[in-house]
């Protein structure tokens, strides 16, 4: 098993500030997932995170808005940048070992003012 | 419409019920994931399956693959049940093995 953390758990933050999301795993993993669950609405993948290279980005989402650091295979980050209420959001860590298991992380729960 | 279909999206049951929720998809797949989320906001795999039948404690879960069809079934149901699950696939033509999400389904189970 894995076991993710997240940090903050919560935020409030003003619009057009950044903030960025750290993600801890207890143990080596090559794919790591961040997604974003708007209001009342499913899981969207923002992007793959993979240790050594650049992130893959889904569509409609951009490096400049949501810049994603990989620097070694337990840990990632996630900045969310000039934000706006839009932004508001549960943003998740992911990984998946095989096609076993799906692990996420608790979540950080983000509110933009 | 979406490559994954949920119903209901909302569920009440009283305590003790048994409970079905549903899960269509349109697309094969390599595999199909049942997930948990509680009130807030963090999510439990429940289960992985690509065909056949998975039972974990009070938790049943099914899949027909020629169907594209699964369920999640919980017997005796609790409050401790109350809690948004996700069905999520893994399209087979999915690069990085991407999940893809359903909606959810809301259950509220009242004591």
């Amino acid at each position: 098993s894995a076991v993710i953390s997240q940090k903050p758990s919560r935020d409030i933050c003003q619009r057009g500030t950044s903030l960025t999301i750290q993600c801890q795993v207890d143990s080596q993993v090559t794919m790591m997932f961040w997604y974003r669950q708007q209001p009342g609405q499913s899981l969207t993948l923002i992007a793959t995170a993979n240790q050594g290279s650049e992130a893959t980005y889904e569509s409609g989402f951009v490096i400049d808005k949501f810049p994603i650091s990989r620097p070694n295979l337990t840990f990632s980050t996630l900045t969310v940048s000039n934000m706006s209420p839009e932004d508001s959001s549960i943003y998740l860590c992911s990984l998946r070992t095989g096609y076993d298991t799906q692990y996420f992380g608790p979540g950080t729960r983000l509110t933009v003012l | 419409k979406n490559e994954v279909e949920q119903s209901p999206q909302n569920l009440t049951a009283q305590e003790g019920e048994f409970i079905t929720i549903n899960c269509s998809y349109s697309v094969g797949i390599s595999a199909l994931h049942w997930l948990q989320q509680h009130p807030g906001g963090g999510i439990v795999s429940l289960f992985m399956l690509s065909s056949g039948k998975k039972k974990h404690g009070r938790l049943i879960a099914t899949i027909n693959i020629q169907e594209k069809h699964s369920s999640l079934h919980i017997t005796a149901s609790h409050p401790r049940d109350s809690a948004v699950y996700i069905c999520a696939v893994i399209p087979r033509r999915s690069y990085g093995n991407k999940l893809v999400f359903g909606a959810g389904t809301i259950l509220r189970v009242k004591s």
